[in-house]
């Protein structure tokens, strides 16, 4: 069974402009996270989604959003980028709500923003 | 909120010397689980613990659930070169919330 695939690998921008993440699923997992990774931070929760809606939010700001798709596929969405938005974004898929279910990580996007 | 405090956050030791790592929470979990971040990877699973008190072996890694279930550690024995990376504890609360609260880490490095 395929991954957890994200895509872009590697993205720079810069502040003020604004950047879509991609994010597939294992086969049949029907729920996404989103982490934001950052050095000082460690792994923040942004949000979760299930059956295209969304469970659970992290406390980041309304810049950050995201949507999943009827086939389970996530993206994540990220307007006016600042300086501080520079991370590595890891994309989290399961099974299903259950409070025990493993969560698979993907590669990452790192994003950079200059 | 619900806060996951890990300590150390860096170890160094000696390849064959023990490594242990803990966990604390704010609050009371269902359950905790651990992951393993190797350089320049992302996170892998390695384990969940969901009972009281559960010790949990994987080879050279024994996991333990605290009895009141708000701390966890990870120890490993004998340290390899292969055991480096970052070491995340991730904890949900009892009751309806269900979002996975990650610990800082702990990166450990093995010196040959």
């Amino acid at each position: 069974k395929a991954g957890v695939t994200q895509t872009p690998r590697y993205l720079i921008k810069t502040r003020g402009q604004q950047v879509t993440l991609s994010c597939s699923p294992i086969s049949g997992h029907r729920s996404v996270s989103w982490y934001q990774q950052t050095p000082g931070q460690g792994l923040q929760f942004l949000f979760e989604y299930f059956s295209e809606t969304q469970r659970n939010k992290g406390n980041f700001p309304g810049r950050f959003s995201g949507r999943q798709f009827s086939n389970s596929r996530s993206e994540m969405n990220v307007s006016t980028l600042e300086l501080g938005d520079s991370a590595l974004y890891l994309c989290a898929s399961s099974l299903s709500l259950a409070g025990t279910d493993t969560q698979y990580f993907g590669p990452g996007t790192r994003l950079t923003v200059l | 909120g619900q806060q996951v405090m890990q300590i150390p956050q860096y170890q160094h030791v000696q390849e064959g010397e023990d490594f242990t790592t803990y966990c604390n929470s704010s609050t009371t979990l269902s359950n905790i689980q651990w992951y393993k971040q190797r350089p320049g990877g992302h996170p892998v699973f390695l384990i969940q613990l969901v009972k009281s008190g559960e010790v949990k072996k994987q080879k050279r890694l024994t996991f333990q659930f605290g009895e009141a279930k708000k701390n966890s550690s990870l120890h490993i024995t004998a340290t390899q070169t292969t055991d480096v990376g970052t070491y995340f504890c991730a904890g949900r609360a009892s009751g309806s919330a269900r979002q996975l609260t990650f610990g800082s880490g702990t990166q450990l490095t093995v010196l040959p």
